[in-house]
């Protein structure tokens, strides 16, 4: 089994702040990385897939890179609707996901 | 505009089969290129992908849950179904059903539409 470690597991930021949440693959999964939003009592919205793919309508502020095992979820410019828990998921081999990291305001 | 929506009991005895069925709408199931999925995410804890089924009947499995799960899908219908036989309280969760992008021989892919959820108790 792939396991996912995301961290933080909270991060405490502002409104403008720029943010940066990593994700580590405990084995190579090339660019098979999917990253999700989720507020609360809501299903994830898909953010980011292949790595560093935007999902169309996701503003631009989101980013993600990476490849391997080490990637990469960036937010610029924080906005008042992005304060939420974000998911790594790698889609490899079956599918896992990470533990999720909050981002709360600060 | 895709849509899906979870149904089912909310409540389900420990030893029992766990049963729900995922209605979409606004599109075909039978379009080639998605898989059609679930995952669940225990009150307060993260997400868990159960499986996903092809329009054809193909389906991959979390090999941790392979042994009491099958998906099936109801084309006529444009429907699929989970069945989680031998549930336990650790079994508690939203459960998600979702459109899941992948190739036909991938064994993983990524949800880009969602159903709302539904919270199953087993007690």
């Amino acid at each position: 089994d792939i396991q996912m470690t995301q961290s933080p597991s909270t991060l405490s930021a502002s409104v403008g702040d720029s943010v940066t949440i990593t994700c580590r693959a405990s084995q190579s999964i090339s660019r098979w990385l999917a990253w999700y939003q989720q507020k609360p009592g809501k299903a994830p919205k898909l953010l980011i897939y292949k790595a560093s793919s935007l999902e169309s309508g996701v503003p631009s502020r989101f980013s993600g890179s990476g490849s391997g095992t080490e990637f990469t979820l960036t937010i610029s410019s924080l906005q008042p609707d992005d304060f939420a828990t974000y998911y790594c998921q790698q889609y490899h081999s079956y599918s896992t996901f990470g533990q999720g990291t909050k981002l709360d305001i600060k | 505009q895709l849509q899906l929506q979870e149904s089912g009991p909310g409540l389900v005895k420990p030893s029992e089969t766990l049963s729900l069925t995922c209605t979409v709408s606004g599109g075909s199931i039978s379009s080639s290129s998605y898989y059609w999925g679930w995952v669940r995410q225990p009150p307060g804890k993260g997400l868990e992908w159960i499986g996903s089924i092809y329009y054809s009947g193909n389906t991959y499995y979390n090999p941790s849950l392979k042994s009491r799960v099958s998906i099936s899908v109801d084309t006529s219908k444009n429907q699929f179904s989970l069945k989680l036989n031998s549930v336990t309280a650790a079994d508690t969760a939203v459960y998600f059903c979702a459109r899941d992008l992948r190739s036909y021989l991938d064994t993983g892919g990524y949800a880009d539409y969602w159903g709302q959820g539904t919270l199953v108790s087993v007690s």
